[in-house]
């Protein structure tokens, strides 16, 4: 057990939809990645999140979109579903503190159907 | 971004030692080299990192060449719990943050 937390486990959603995903850091981490893995797939880096901002994004569009709280908690949040969102969404907590050895704690990921 | 590459899938007969390479040949003098499982579609675990020297822990060693342009994990005792799915990373750093790059890993099998 990694101490990172994700709810909900599971969700269906249909086309068109809003989604909230949160993610609960383990303690002492400060910085909040978020992953998507299709099926089949290794995980692709969406964003990350250190101090309540966005520090990095990947090839997602801007209808993916976060928030980090002064607690070091994370929401996901994805507008106008589309099929191809369905997936596993996973949230990986690390310590940022100086120098470049940065290692990510994975949670157990959410999955997302979208119908 | 330095990019991973490893073979689709492996056997590995339970009580032996699992040798997984990875290529990383653009890998950067300062990048690290990580090594995750995932197990049925959980969350990707830690198994182990390195930059230059040789790594181990409780877990498994990691080998990095001289030259870092490719390593192995080797899990020196396998049982059917380590089948699973191996990633190799090699961290990319893109205006301050630190982002793994996954690629499709390697399909490891412990057979009985």
């Amino acid at each position: 057990e990694t101490g990172v937390t994700q709810s909900p486990t599971h969700l269906i959603k249909t086309r068109g939809q809003q989604v909230t995903l949160r993610c609960s850091s383990q303690s002492g981490h400060n910085t909040v990645s978020w992953y998507q893995q299709a099926l089949g797939q290794g995980p692709q880096f969406i964003f990350q999140y250190y101090r309540e901002e966005e520090n990095g994004r990947g090839n997602f569009p801007p209808r993916f979109s976060g928030l980090q709280f002064p607690n070091y908690s994370s929401e996901l949040n994805v507008n106008a579903l589309e099929l191809d969102d369905s997936a596993l969404y996973l949230c990986a907590s690390s310590l940022r503190a100086g120098g470049r050895k940065e290692t990510q704690y994975f949670g157990p990921g959410t999955r997302l159907l979208v119908l | 971004d330095a990019k991973t590459t490893q073979p689709p899938s492996m056997d590995c007969a339970e009580g032996r030692a699992a040798n997984l390479p990875c290529n990383h040949s653009t890998i950067s003098g300062n990048e690290y080299v990580y090594w995750y499982r995932q197990i049925h579609s959980q969350g990707p675990q830690y198994i182990i990192h390195g930059l230059k020297n040789n790594e181990t822990n409780e877990m498994a060693s990691l080998i990095i060449t001289e030259d870092r342009k490719s390593s192995t994990l080797i899990l020196p005792h396998a049982t059917l719990r380590d089948t699973a799915v191996y990633y190799c990373i090699v961290r990319g750093t893109t205006s301050g943050t630190y982002k793994y790059i996954f690629g499709t890993g390697t399909r490891l099998k412990v057979l009985a």
